[in-house]
Formats: structure tokens, C-alpha cells, sequence
């Protein structure tokens, strides 16, 4: 079955470090999105992607970055890790199709001490 | 850009009630209206969408409905179970494939 997987599931860095997070999907969707999810905002959209070489900041984009360099992955870098940047960050995708949801991965704890 | 509000924040209902959560969303442009349930530990999933040109629309126990004029959408869950205990997500979006931004979330207990 099609899925979309995130890596890892929890991390834990410091302040000043450069972070990584992958998003890897097999739906083979043209639209990738990740979100970060804190308590009383919701899911709030950093960066999103409608394909190769495309991307897009979001609502809340400052200090991170994306890049696509294929469909299957979107993986979302923080080039220097703010305590701020500490939530549970996910990452989904959907097709082109009038009736595709938005698919979800579970979820990456990230932890900035 | 858009801004979608929702309430209330937190919902109790007793089982077998019915639990309405309201939302209204700022851009006159989105036709697309998503509803999602989150279970702990994993991924928002959908539930139950409406688009701009339908009033209501029903699935088992859940509805939701529109008014565009008012920039308000509502999701209705009827005869509610313990396994319905969860985060629920309104959102809005241009198109089916754009992208969607949320509200901040509603947790609702059912309690048996």
C-alpha cells in the first residue's frame, strides 16, 4: 500500500544546530506540505511543494528550508535550531484530483534545548 | 491570506448526544472545506469534505454544512461513541489539491 513515512520519529538537538527532517512518500503526489503543530494554533503550513524544483514558503517559514529534488521527498531543514522551533512537525501530500485528501505521516517530535 | 477560526477549543458530550463544532474561515476565495480527526499520537485523516457549491452534505452519523455568504461551516456528530474522543480540524482551501490551512482544533471527549 501507499504511504508517507517521516524520519525520525523524535529528535532531540541543540540550540544553533542544523536539523533535518525527511518526508518520504510513495502516492507518487505532485503535492507535498509540511505543518507544525503546537498547542492552540492548530497546524500552521511552513513550506509546501506542487513538484520538482518547486516550492513555497507558507504561513510560518522563517528558519526553515525546503527542496525537491524528486517527487517521493520533501525533506524540511532548520539551518540553526531556535528553542521556538521545538513541536511536532508533519508532513502530508495529495494528488491533483478534484476528490484526493491530504495524506498524513505521523508525526517528528523535534526537541530544541 | 487565509484565516480560519474554530470553537469551541474543547467539547464534553455524554454518549449518544450530539457535538457541533463551528468555524469560519476570512478569504471569500476558498471553495474547499476538509474536515480532519486526530487520534493521539498520529496524523490528522479526513473525515467528511463539503465544497462551495453544496449546502450539506451527510456520511453516517456526521454532517457538515456551508454558508458561503457567511464564511461559516459547522461539522454535526450524531449519536456519539467513545471511539468519536478526538482532535477535529476544520480547514479551508482555494481547490481540492491546494493548499489547505487549518484551524487551531478542537478536542472533544465522549464520555460513556
Amino acid at each position: 500500500d501507499a504511504e508517507i513515512t517521516q524520519s525520525p520519529r523524535h529528535k532531540i538537538t541543540e540550540t544553533g544546530r542544523q536539523v533535518t527532517l525527511a518526508c518520504h512518500q510513495t502516492w507518487n503526489h505532485n503535492n507535498m506540505f509540511w505543518y507544525r503543530q503546537d498547542l492552540g494554533h492548530g497546524l500552521r503550513l511552513i513550506h509546501y511543494s506542487y513538484g520538482v524544483h518547486d516550492t513555497n514558503k507558507g504561513e510560518v517559514s522563517d528558519g526553515y528550508s525546503v527542496s525537491r529534488s524528486n517527487t517521493e521527498d520533501l525533506p524540511l531543514t532548520l539551518e540553526s535550531a531556535a528553542s521556538s522551533q521545538t513541536s511536532v512537525y508533519f508532513c502530508a501530500s495529495r494528488g491533483q484530483g478534484s476528490n484526493s485528501p491530504l495524506h498524513f505521516g505521523n508525526g517528528t517530535r523535534l526537541t530544541v534545548t | 491570506g487565509e484565516n480560519v477560526e474554530q470553537h469551541p477549543s474543547t467539547l464534553s458530550v455524554q454518549e449518544g448526544d450530539s457535538a457541533v463544532i463551528k468555524c469560519t474561515y476570512s478569504d471569500s476565495a476558498s471553495n474547499y472545506f476538509p474536515w480532519y480527526k486526530q487520534e493521539l499520537g498520529k496524523g490528522p485523516q479526513l473525515i467528511i469534505d463539503i465544497r462551495s457549491n453544496v449546502g450539506e452534505k451527510k456520511d453516517q452519523r456526521i454532517a457538515v454544512t456551508l454558508n458561503k455568504t457567511a464564511k461559516h461551516f459547522s461539522l454535526h456528530i450524531t449519536e456519539t461513541q467513545p471511539e468519536d474522543s478526538a482532535v477535529y480540524f476544520c480547514a479551508a482551501s482555494e481547490t481540492s489539491y491546494d493548499k489547505v490551512i487549518f484551524g487551531p482544533g478542537t478536542s472533544l471527549s465522549v464520555i460513556p
